[in-house]
């Protein structure tokens, strides 16, 4: 079974450039998490998707970033200018069932992001 | 508040033997779960265990065993016969389950260096 998958794995752009970072979750899982991690830290939650609604963005800075999942699937997280302090690690994440304690999220690689 | 603290940045151990990461979390929800992720160098979070609040066995998965102590809110991985492969970044986190909209939620610490040596 194929995990999620991210991509770029790597990026590394100029500030006031925009950026988008793509996810496929594992297949037939509902939930859908956008994190970012700062170095040195752990993971941030940015958004959360069920199915193709975003029940939880309340992190996510939505004067420069956005979100979408069209279809319930796949997930596209853009940053629209980019500044110094967005280099970090995106990391996207999926689960089966957003309402089931025990349900273990499934992390892709990652894209780590530079912003020079 | 933080909802989960990891106090130790760094910890080592000799291959083989066995190492204790500290845990303790901060919530007022009746109902929530703790999980423990290892974060190699790759990048990739990996699922360890999971402990909900109301299991009244510590969880254990092959050589990974969590030390889950309700009252002090501490859930302590427990690594035992350490191996090389082992070195990684590890990060406790917590759900909680009747919070509304945070529901699902997953609440990260700063994770711990661990590094073994031969």
């Amino acid at each position: 079974e194929a995990g999620v998958v991210q991509s770029p794995r790597y990026k590394i752009i100029e500030k006031k450039q925009p950026v988008a970072f793509w996810c496929n979750p594992i297949s037939g899982h509902n939930t859908l998490y956008w994190y970012r991690q700062n170095l040195g830290q752990g993971p941030e939650l940015l958004i959360r998707y069920e199915n193709e609604e975003a029940v939880d963005d309340s992190q996510l800075p939505k004067d420069r970033f956005s979100a979408e999942r069209l279809k319930g699937v796949d997930s596209t997280l853009k940053i629209q200018p980019a500044e110094l302090g967005d280099s970090a690690v995106y990391l996207c994440a999926s689960s089966l069932v957003a309402g089931n304690p025990t349900g273990e999220l499934f992390f892709g690689e990652g894209s780590r992001l530079t912003v020079l | 508040a933080q909802k989960i603290t990891q106090t130790q940045p760094g910890m080592f151990v000799q291959e083989k033997e066995a190492v204790t990461l500290d845990c303790t979390y901060d919530t007022s929800d009746p109902s929530y779960g703790l999980f423990w992720y290892k974060q190699p160098s790759s990048g990739e979070m990996i699922f360890l265990i999971y402990q909900g609040s109301y299991d009244q066995q510590n969880a254990t998965e092959g050589r990974y065993s969590l030390n889950f102590q309700k009252a002090r809110k501490s859930a302590n991985l427990v690594i035992s016969a350490s191996q090389l492969g082992d070195s990684a970044m590890y990060f406790c986190a917590m759900r909680e389950s009747s919070r509304g909209s945070t529901l699902g939620r997953l609440y990260f610490g700063r994770g711990t260096q661990l590094t073994v040596w031969p």
